[in-house]
């Protein structure tokens, strides 16, 4: 049964700084990989999809990574902002189907 | 603009009662699922549909119950055989197809009182 767990649980920043979230798979059969977003009491808002053949996506000051045989997707914030404090999860579409499974997350603060 | 709306954000329930909440979305997307997410538990599925009148069992389907009558709508009803319903409720959609993404709605957080 695939596993995804996300390191840190929880991550405080300064104001600027670039930050790295990771997200580990057991099982790398996996189709893609979607980062989201999710504020205190809110929905999940997706950030980027990775195609298991592609190998980065980016968007902004977003950027993440996949390499699909070690199991590892990196997500990468450049110029962290207080506006990007928010938990991120990672989830991946494996052989089961269209469904997906979630890391537990990452709560990101970053501090003015 | 194209979404899911999930209403209503808050739902009290009494003991012994069944709540229905409520998932729609105007994406055209033919799958749908519900997930739970409880503090540091992360999210879990609940129930899933890929076609309007089908629909499968996730991880923990017990005390739940869902319709797919129309492609648009997919309401999850909590039951009174669910034993911990507290919990924030996240409904979903996506292509059927192997290469998207989910959308998800805003959620609704349901307490028992």
């Amino acid at each position: 049964k695939q596993e995804v767990t996300q390191i840190p649980a929880a991550l405080s920043v300064p104001e600027g700084e670039n930050l790295v979230l990771n997200c580990s798979f057991t099982d790398s059969a996996i189709y893609n990989l979607q980062w989201f977003r999710q504020d205190p009491g809110k929905g999940l808002t997706s950030l980027l999809l990775i195609q298991s053949s592609q190998r980065e996506q980016t968007s902004g000051r977003l950027n993440a990574s996949l390499d699909k045989s070690s199991g590892r997707s990196t997500l990468y914030i450049a110029a962290s902002q207080p506006g990007d404090s928010a938990t991120y999860l990672c989830a991946v579409k494996g052989n089961a189907g269209n469904m997906l499974t979630f890391g537990g997350g990452t709560r990101l603060m970053v501090k003015p | 603009d194209g979404g899911i709306t999930q209403s209503p954000k808050y739902l009290f329930r009494k003991e012994g009662q069944n709540v229905t909440l409520s998932c729609e979305q105007n994406l055209n997307h033919d799958a749908m699922y519900w997930y739970r997410q409880d503090p540091g538990q992360g999210l879990r599925l609940i129930y899933y549909s890929q076609i309007v009148n089908d629909f499968q069992k996730g991880d923990i389907a017990e005390g739940y119950s869902v319709s797919r009558e129309k492609k648009e709508s997919f309401p999850l009803t909590v039951t009174s055989a669910q034993k911990n319903p507290t919990a924030f409720y996240l409904c979903a959609s996506s292509i059927r197809g192997l290469d998207y993404g989910y959308t998800f709605g805003s959620g609704t957080r349901l307490t028992v009182v």
